[in-house]
């Protein structure tokens, strides 16, 4: 089965930056996604990182080390809007997008 | 840009009975996938549909029963309601299943009473 653990809760402040981090147990790996939801929303795609390194998407990047089955996602310039949960998720073969979330870091960004 | 497209928004319904909810994914998206989340909790994978096809099981109990038809639309048929169905229901689709990026639609929130 497949299993990832993330800190429940992480506080920070506008303009500063916050590192999310995320470990994995997997029985095969495939590759680990990051995902946003706001309170009442939708799930939104953030990152994918299939091989070790980091992934830069604007204020957001996403970093992979299978070696150790851990990856984090950066938040830089935090803004209030960027209060939400973040989940990282792993799909669980490679025929499919059936993913297994972690579960979840809510994020508060204090003015 | 086309979303994923859910409906109803809400549902609220009494044990024992049945709902069902419908789910439009983006054009020329060929998997379907319904997620299950309680409060506070990550979705759960509950099943997924490929070219109309089911393609993977996830914790979905046997009350609860999906498809997909020819327009590429898909229903998530729940009966005989329990109060721990109470949840978010996401209906997401994909452009193919090789690690192409879910996209979720709104969800319906059901109440169980």
């Amino acid at each position: 089965g497949q299993s990832l653990e993330q800190p429940s809760e992480v506080t920070a402040v506008e303009g500063a930056i916050v590192q999310i981090n995320c470990t994995y147990q997997t029985s095969g790996f495939y590759g680990l996604s990051w995902y946003q939801q706001h309170d009442g929303g939708a799930p939104t795609f953030l990152s994918y990182n299939a091989l070790d390194g980091l992934e830069e998407t604007g204020r957001f990047s996403s970093f992979l080390s299978r070696s150790d089955s851990y990856g984090y996602l950066l938040l830089q310039e935090l803004q209030m809007k960027d209060s939400a949960s973040y989940f990282c998720a792993v799909p669980n073969n490679n025929a499919g997008n059936m993913l297994t979330f972690g579960g979840g870091t809510r994020l508060m960004v204090k003015p | 840009a086309a979303g994923v497209i859910q409906s109803p928004r809400h549902l609220i319904k009494e044990k024992r009975e049945t709902a069902t909810l419908k789910c439009y994914p983006i054009p020329r998206h060929d998997t379907v996938y319904w997620y299950q989340q309680g409060p506070g909790q990550d979705p759960q994978f509950l099943i997924s549909f490929y070219e109309k096809m089911q393609s993977d099981k996830g914790s979905i109990p046997d009350r609860f029963s999906a498809q997909q038809f020819s327009d590429y639309h898909s229903e998530l048929n729940m009966s005989s309601l329990e109060l721990g169905d109470s949840a978010l229901y996401f209906c997401a689709s994909s452009k193919d299943r090789s690690n192409s990026p879910l996209h979720f639609g709104n969800g319906t929130r059901l109440t169980v009473t």
